[in-house]
Formats: structure tokens, C-alpha cells, sequence
């Protein structure tokens, strides 16, 4: 597609079982980001690709959170054991540049809502 | 600690008039700076961005002003149409160092144009 698909867009679980999210990145683009957007915040980072390589999950707020990204391509955010304060958009991003200042082309989001 | 900050959680204007969204920045590395509009349901969409060796960059009916002495910037839309109703994110990036690839968000100003 043209632009960063995301799915699912909208998941609910129960608090304990685990979730994976997908990200499309837009066809070529080096590098990968996901961010996380709790209700009423900005979106906040947590972890950057660039090709297949994870270079930065820093703002990975726990072990619970894993990020891949095998091909250099599609990317999966994990969450183990989801928690209710785990609730929160997630957004995938992508970009043609290898680091650097630029912008950044955003998927749709997916909504997660831990019960 | 918010590196970024949107004071304003919201602004309305009317249709025709100049909407005025201000942001606030800490951090002294923070070299490049970007706004990034939201409407619901949609990931965050790139508008315009201006490097720390600029004041003022214009694009359209969208100008950045700079002020990096009272690290102070803002965003103006003249003249504001209902289309530009959306969630604004001002957003900073340090181009220096390890992580220029990260972007730190402000919260969201929420303005609506009123017809």
C-alpha cells in the first residue's frame, strides 16, 4: 500500500494474555519506529529499526515489550502478560532516511484496551 | 519530566481568523523541530518543521516561528479553515548525539475552526 497499515486497529484482551501488533511500513523505507500514545499524552517513543536491526528500545517500558523486525520489513510489537496501564494507542512509523531529522509517516494506530 | 510542552490543551478560532498554537521546549540540544497534525481515528500526519538555524520557515497557510532564546516556538495558521480542526503535536528532535532519530511530543493543543 501507499502508506503504513497497521493491524489490528483495535484490540482488547484480558489482563495476562499477550498481544502482537503489526506494522507495514511503507515499500523501502530503512528505518522503523513504534510509539506509544496513552490517552490525553503525546505519542512517546519506544524503540527504533533501521533495516532489520534494532538499534534503540530504550523506551521499551519493560521486558514485557518486545519489538522485531526479521526482514527488514513488516515489524510485530509483542506485549507479554498485558497489563491494564498497557492500554494505549500504538503507533507504527517509518522513514526513508537512515537517522537524521525528517519526518516521519504514521500509521493509523492500534488501539489496545486491557481489561 | 516533559521535554515539550503544549500549554494549551485546546483553541478555538473562527473560519478566516489566524489560529495561534504555541509550544515550549527545555532541552537546549533540541536543534529541529516539527509540528505534526492528528484528526481522530488517523495517525499523526507531518505539516511543517524548522531547523534551530532558521526563525521562521513558511509553508502555505502555515508558518513556524523560533524563538530559541526563550525556547519558545509557535505554529500559525492564516487564514484557518474547519478542515485544519484537528489535534496539533509539536514535536523535537536533537541532531546531535546518538539519538537524532527520536522525537520528543508535546501533549497536543486540540483547535477548532469554527464556520
Amino acid at each position: 500500500g501507499a502508506g503504513v497499515s497497521q493491524s489490528p486497529r483495535y484490540k482488547v484482551a484480558k489482563r495476562g494474555q499477550d498481544v502482537a501488533l503489526r506494522c507495514d511500513p511503507i515499500s523501502g523505507h530503512v528505518s522503523l519506529f513504534w510509539y506509544q500514545q496513552a490517552l490525553g499524552q503525546g505519542p512517546e517513543f519506544l524503540t527504533y529499526f533501521q533495516n532489520e536491526a534494532q538499534l534503540d528500545k530504550s523506551g521499551l517500558p519493560s521486558d514485557r515489550f518486545f519489538a522485531e523486525r526479521p526482514e527488514g520489513s513488516v515489524s510485530t510489537l509483542k506485549i507479554q502478560r498485558t497489563q491494564q496501564e498497557d492500554s494505549a494507542v500504538y503507533l507504527c512509523a517509518s522513514s526513508s532516511k537512515r537517522r537524521g531529522s525528517g519526518e516521519l509517516f504514521f500509521g493509523e494506530g492500534s488501539r489496545l484496551t486491557v481489561l | 519530566d516533559q521535554q515539550v510542552k503544549q500549554n494549551s490543551p485546546s483553541l478555538s478560532v473562527q473560519e478566516g481568523r489566524i489560529s495561534i498554537l504555541n509550544c515550549d521546549y527545555t532541552n537546549s540540544m533540541f536543534d529541529y523541530f516539527l509540528w505534526y497534525k492528528k484528526y481522530p481515528a488517523e495517525g499523526p500526519t507531518f505539516l511543517i518543521s524548522i531547523s534551530s538555524i532558521k526563525d521562521k520557515n513558511e509553508d502555505g497557510r502555515f508558518t513556524v516561528f523560533l524563538n530559541k532564546s526563550a525556547k519558545h516556538l509557535s505554529l500559525h495558521i492564516v487564514p484557518s479553515q474547519p478542515g485544519d480542526s484537528a489535534v496539533y503535536f509539536c514535536a523535537a528532535q536533537s541532531n546531535s548525539g546518538g539519538s537524532n532519530y527520536k522525537l520528543t511530543f508535546g501533549k497536543g493543543t486540540l483547535l477548532t475552526v469554527n464556520p
